[in-house]
């Protein structure tokens, strides 16, 4: 089955600098990449996704990439804002089925 | 914006004991799933519903766990004789369909202790 690494497990930056996760998979026939962010206590919701036919999707202050060659995915965050401070996950989803398959989490702290 | 719903927000049981979590879906979206995080954990799928029947499931989800649909709303994931290692949190999260626009929307999850 999938398999997603993420890194790096904890992140601190200071307010206004960029922040990157990465993650990579395991199955080549992975097709649905979606980012999620969860706040203490709460749900995860999603911020972003991109399909694999794309290479790069941006919305607003946040972007992620894909490489499929390489199996590896990454979600940039610019100008980090306190409120940004949360849990994001990142998630593959295989062609052919609807189970999301999770990172571990990255625990992004972001001080003003 | 209408959103995934889950009831009770936390259940407190003995080991051994059954449990049913409930959980109300939005309400035209198609496919149903249930995932778990253990306290500090990543996000575990269990187990995907699809036209009233299991699509998908995890190798967690074992004899002890099954789900059903018992009427248009609601989607119950129940646990036959809980263990200490089910105390997580339950998340259940719809999607419209599982391409295209496969955004699965989570509820705000069930903390299940089983003491």
């Amino acid at each position: 089955g999938e398999n997603v690494e993420q890194h790096p497990s904890t992140l601190s930056v200071q307010e206004g600098d960029s922040a990157v996760i990465k993650c990579t998979y395991s199955d080549s026939a992975s097709n649905y990449f979606p980012w999620y962010k969860q706040e203490l206590g709460k749900r995860p919701q999603l911020i972003i996704d991109i399909r694999s036919n794309v290479g790069e999707k941006k919305d607003q202050r946040i972007a992620v990439t894909l490489n499929k060659t390489a199996k590896h995915f990454s979600l940039h965050i610019t100008e980090t804002q306190p409120e940004d401070s949360a849990v994001y996950f990142c998630a593959a989803r295989g062609s052919g089925y609807s189970t999301l398959t999770f990172g571990k989490g990255t625990m992004l702290l972001v001080s003003p | 914006e209408p959103e995934v719903t889950q009831t009770p927000s936390h259940q407190v049981t003995q080991m051994g004991q059954e449990v049913i979590l409930r959980c109300v879906p939005i309400s035209n979206h198609l496919y149903f799933y249930w995932y778990r995080q253990i306290l500090g954990q990543k996000v575990e799928f269990l187990v995907s519903f699809y036209n009233n029947e299991i699509s998908e499931k995890s190798e967690i989800f074992d004899d002890q766990f099954s789900v059903e649909r018992p009427d248009g709303s609601n989607f119950t994931l129940k646990i036959r004789s809980t263990k200490l290692e089910d105390s997580a949190m339950y998340f259940c999260a719809s999607s419209l369909q599982t391409s295209g626009d496969n955004e699965q929307f989570f509820g705000p999850g069930t903390r299940l202790t089983v003491l």
